[in-house]
C-alpha cells in the first residue's frame, strides 16, 4: 500500500524556473494539503484541498499554486521559483471530519533554489 | 505569528525514564490536537491526539495531557526508549487546517 506519494525527492532549481512538486494518495481521502518546513519554523500549511476542484491558501501561500482535478492527485505549482523557497516539502491526506483525523504525509521533497 | 509553540528544541534523557515533551497553544478555538513523529528523510507519522473535550489520552506507553486553562499540551513517554529519538511535532486543528510547532529532538540514550 503505497500511502501518500511524493515525486520528486531531491530537486535543485534557478531563481525564476519553474516546477511542480507531484503528490499523489490511493486512500480516497478528501482532504490534501501541502507544507514546507523550515529549521526552527516546524511544518507551515501553503495551500490545502477539501476535495476534487476545491482549494484554499493556508498559511503562506504566496509563490504557489495549486489545482484539485482528481481525488488522488494534488500537484504543488512554483511559477518562478525564489531562493525563499528552499525548504522541505511535504503533502499530506486525510479523510477529514472536521480536524479530528490524522494525516498521512509523504516523504517530502528536498527543493534547493540556487 | 505562530499560534503553536514547542520551546524546548532539544530534549535528552535516559533509556527506561520519562520523556515529557510540551506544547503551547494561542487560539481558544483549536478544539483537536495531535503529536507527530519524524524521523530524518521520512515524512511525519501520526502518534496519539486529542480532543479538547477531554484532560488526557492514553496510547500504550503514550499519553498526551491537555490544560485547556492553560492553553497547554504535553507528551509523556514511559518508559524512553532508544526507538522513540526523533523530532516531535505538536499540532492544532481550528477548521480546516493543521497547525504545527516548531518541534522538539528528542534524544535517548542507552
Amino acid at each position: 500500500n503505497a500511502g501518500v506519494t511524493q515525486t520528486p525527492k531531491f530537486q535543485v532549481l534557478k531563481t525564476g524556473q519553474s516546477m511542480t512538486l507531484q503528490c499523489a494518495q490511493d486512500m480516497n481521502h478528501e482532504y490534501m494539503s501541502w507544507y514546507r518546513q523550515d529549521p526552527g519554523m516546524g511544518l507551515r500549511l501553503i495551500h490545502y484541498s477539501v476535495g476534487a476542484g476545491i482549494t484554499d491558501q493556508g498559511e503562506v501561500p504566496n509563490g504557489y499554486n495549486v489545482s484539485r482535478s482528481t481525488t488522488e492527485d494534488f500537484p504543488l505549482r512554483l511559477l518562478s521559483a525564489a531562493p525563499s523557497q528552499t525548504s522541505v516539502y511535504f503533502c499530506a491526506s486525510s479523510s477529514w471530519t472536521g480536524g479530528n483525523t490524522e494525516a498521512f504525509f509523504g516523504q517530502g521533497t528536498r527543493l534547493t533554489v540556487v | 505569528d505562530q499560534q503553536v509553540k514547542q520551546n524546548s528544541p532539544s530534549l535528552s534523557v535516559q533509556e527506561g525514564r520519562i520523556s515529557i515533551l510540551n506544547c503551547d497553544y494561542t487560539n481558544s478555538m483549536f478544539d483537536y490536537f495531535l503529536w507527530y513523529k519524524k524521523y530524518p528523510a521520512e515524512g511525519p507519522t501520526f502518534l496519539i491526539s486529542i480532543s479538547s473535550i477531554k484532560d488526557k489520552n492514553e496510547d500504550g506507553r503514550f499519553t498526551v495531557f491537555l490544560n485547556k486553562s492553560a492553553k497547554h499540551l504535553s507528551l509523556h513517554i514511559v518508559p524512553s526508549q532508544p526507538g522513540d529519538s526523533a523530532v516531535y511535532f505538536c499540532a492544532a486543528s481550528p477548521y480546516n487546517d493543521m497547525r504545527f510547532g516548531a518541534g522538539t529532538r528528542l534524544t535517548v540514550k542507552p
